[in-house]
């Protein structure tokens, strides 16, 4: 069975300096990557995604992530974080099987503050 | 406005009481999930649905149960089985198949709280 652990409850970063959350899996095969974001009392929005190719992905708001398989990691990473980036940060990886998705499983999540 | 909904925003639940959960999406998407969040516990899935009137079971399915009679939408009852139901319940779809379409897209959540 697949899991992820996200090693960082909380993380606090001044605005204007760079962060990297972690994220670690472990899957029996190629892994689907994905980390989202949630405000408080919210649903989850996508930031970014890897399923193949460039180990270096883009996503939105100014984040990227690098794919490691040597190191079974997907950390998530922005050069300069804006208050508007607090928020509960969650990588997942998905599993596969008869060409449709089982579900994602999720890390607990890193919740991120924002010094001023 | 493509995207999913989920209703109601707050539900309270009594003790023995069954109630059920909404999660109707207008995207045309195949596959259908719903996952439980607890503080401090990440997301857990509890059903999953990859086409109409077919389902899986997921990590905690013991205490819920789902249907999905249109491709649209896919409700889930919380029975009185479920000894602890407090939490924020997440629906999510996303398209049928490998590739680059498998990704899920979430709703608003709904809040699910015990009298």
């Amino acid at each position: 069975a697949q899991s992820v652990t996200q090693p960082d409850i909380h993380i606090t970063v001044s605005e204007g300096a760079s962060l990297e959350l972690r994220c670690n899996y472990s899957y029996g095969a190629t892994p689907y990557l994905f980390w989202y974001v949630q405000s408080p009392g919210q649903g989850l929005q996508l930031l970014l995604k890897y399923f193949s190719g460039d180990t270096l992905v883009q996503g939105i708001k100014g984040f990227e992530a690098e794919f490691k398989r040597s190191q079974s990691s997907f950390n998530l990473r922005k050069p300069s974080v804006h208050w508007s980036d607090a928020a509960e940060y969650f990588c997942a990886v998905g599993a596969y099987s008869g060409g449709g998705a089982d579900g994602l499983t999720f890390g607990k999540g890193t919740h991120l503050i924002i010094q001023p | 406005d493509g995207g999913i909904t989920q209703s109601p925003k707050y539900l309270f639940r009594k003790e023995g009481q069954n109630v059920t959960l909404s999660c109707e999406q207008n995207l045309n998407h195949d596959a259908m999930y719903w996952y439980r969040q607890d503080p401090g516990q990440g997301l857990r899935l509890i059903y999953y649905s990859q086409i109409v009137n077919d389902f899986q079971k997921g990590d905690i399915a013991e205490g819920y149960s789902v249907s999905r009679e249109k491709k649209e939408s896919f409700p889930l009852t919380v029975t009185s089985a479920q000894k602890n139901p407090t939490a924020f319940y997440l629906c999510a779809s996303s398209i049928f198949g490998q590739g680059n379409s498998e990704t899920q897209y979430f709703g608003p959540g709904t809040r699910l709280l015990v009298l």
